[in-house]
């Protein structure tokens, strides 16, 4: 079975410290990935996406995520936080057709 | 920049009224979806709809129909609202299905409806 797992629910920074967002997928295929934020009361806005090309890829606000396939991840980093990234962030794999597994959800805190 | 809006943010509902959420594209996508969002349980797919006049049942079907007349617009219906049905509701779409692999086509999110049934 196919499935997507956010390995934290809070995450807690400081401002100006590296942002870690842990994902990990299960899958028989090659899948695209990306990352989601979502921001109070706000719809999804893509932050990234892998599609099978560089492992590391870079998306909007300094924030990267990198492939790896031995380990089934694609956690998610940025090396300074602003207080402007305090969001909820969802990792979400696509398979096939129409299926995107959408992970739990990880809510970013940052404290000044 | 393809945009996806919704037709409301906030709606307030009574328990067995017919609502329609409506949810408009601007980029001539094919493929377009419903999901509900709740805490805890993420988003959950409701309905996807690959052209016009063709819907897919997602997860959640249940209580809900679809409708999709033009390439631009979804709508989506809950025929007898229920109280269960107080959710989030967002709307995406996706330029077209080109494989059964993994094609990188992502979905564009609608601000979201917050439908309260009461």
């Amino acid at each position: 079975a196919q499935s997507v797992t956010q390995l934290d629910s809070h995450v807690s920074v400081s401002e100006g410290t590296p942002v870690l967002l842990r994902c990990n997928y299960s899958s028989s295929y090659s899948p695209s990935l990306f990352w989601y934020v979502q921001h109070p009361n706000k719809g999804l806005q893509l932050l990234l996406k892998y599609t099978s090309a560089a492992t590391l890829v870079k998306g909007i606000n300094g924030f990267e995520a990198e492939f790896k396939k031995s380990e089934t991840s694609f956690h998610l980093t940025k090396p300074s936080a602003h207080m402007s990234d305090a969001a909820e962030y969802f990792c979400v794999v696509h398979y096939n057709f129409n299926k995107f597994y959408f992970g739990s959800g990880t809510k970013l805190n940052v404290k000044p | 920049d393809v945009k996806v809006t919704q037709s409301s943010r906030y709606l307030v509902k009574r328990t067995g009224e017919k609502v329609f959420l409506e949810c408009v594209q601007d980029m001539d996508h094919e493929n377009m979806f419903w999901y509900r969002q709740d805490p805890g349980l993420g988003l959950r797919l409701i309905y996807f709809s690959y052209d016009v006049k063709m819907k897919e049942k997602g997860d959640i079907p249940e209580g809900y129909s679809v409708s999709r007349e033009k390439k631009e617009r979804f709508s989506l219906i809950l025929e007898s609202a229920s109280t269960n049905q107080t959710s989030m509701y967002l709307c995406a779409s996706r330029l077209k299905m080109t494989s059964y692999s993994g094609t990188g086509d992502e979905q564009y999110f609608g601000p979201g409806t917050r439908l309260t049934v009461t």
